[in-house]
């Protein structure tokens, strides 16, 4: 049973279309991220949720919104796509900060390719 | 703020040596420290962490000692398989309210037989 999964896994897309990522935990847990990969593995974080509610918010342009339906999926949602949004894109999952005593959980991974 | 530094790779090593992958942090409080570990065409995964000066993490032949002194965090193995090829990431665990773990910029590890 996956933990954090992602749907999709690959995603190839034309410039200036809008598309969604899918993620969705069965740990329990109450709070999730988006992360970035960039070609050169450099992790960022994009956003955060606990209890569906946004409490992280980085510097992400505002074509990215994430939307949490309810706290077991935290879906991202790319407008007006760019070149430079190529990526791989990481979900994860905590049981709350991920600090002393716990960990993040990640999702495998989509790999978006602007064209 | 807070943030990771960790050796620029690729490392290339060969099978049964011995492997170091540093890691220096800035923090201003007393962060947890977690490696993470990236096998090809996967997700990260938690490999060990410490959540305290002095404490050393464990995990699959992996060790890494909390230095407060030194604020480093390195990760150590005896002798490398070539199943351990992967990229590996340090990172800062949240502090003062951020839910955020900070990474460093990952190592890539190829251990050749």
């Amino acid at each position: 049973d996956t933990a954090v999964s992602q749907t999709p896994k690959y995603l190839v897309t034309q410039m200036g279309n809008d598309k969604s990522i899918k993620c969705e935990q069965n740990l329990g847990h109450d709070t999730m991220y988006w992360y970035k990969q960039d070609s050169k593995k450099f992790l960022k974080i994009m956003f955060s949720y606990n209890n569906k509610e946004l409490i992280i918010n980085e510097t992400v342009p505002n074509r990215f919104s994430p939307k949490s339906p309810d706290k077991a999926h935290l879906n991202l949602h790319i407008n007006s796509l760019e070149l430079g949004d190529s990526a791989v894109y990481f979900c994860a999952s905590s049981r709350g900060s991920p600090g002393v005593n716990t960990e993040a959980f990640f999702g495998q991974g989509t790999r978006l390719t602007v064209v | 703020g807070d943030s990771v530094t960790q050796m620029e790779g690729p490392v290339t090593l060969s099978e049964e040596a011995f492997l170091t992958i540093n890691c220096t942090y800035t923090a201003t409080g007393y962060p947890s420290l977690f490696w993470y570990v990236q096998y090809p065409g996967e997700g990260l995964q938690l490999l060990l962490k410490a959540t305290k000066a002095d404490d050393k993490g464990s995990n699959k032949g992996f060790e890494a000692t909390y230095r407060k002194e030194t604020t480093s965090f390195h990760l150590e193995k005896g002798s490398v398989q070539v199943s351990d090829s992967a990229v590996y990431f340090c990172a800062l665990g949240p502090q003062g309210g951020s839910e955020k773990l900070v990474f460093g910029k990952g190592t890539k590890l190829t251990v050749n037989p």
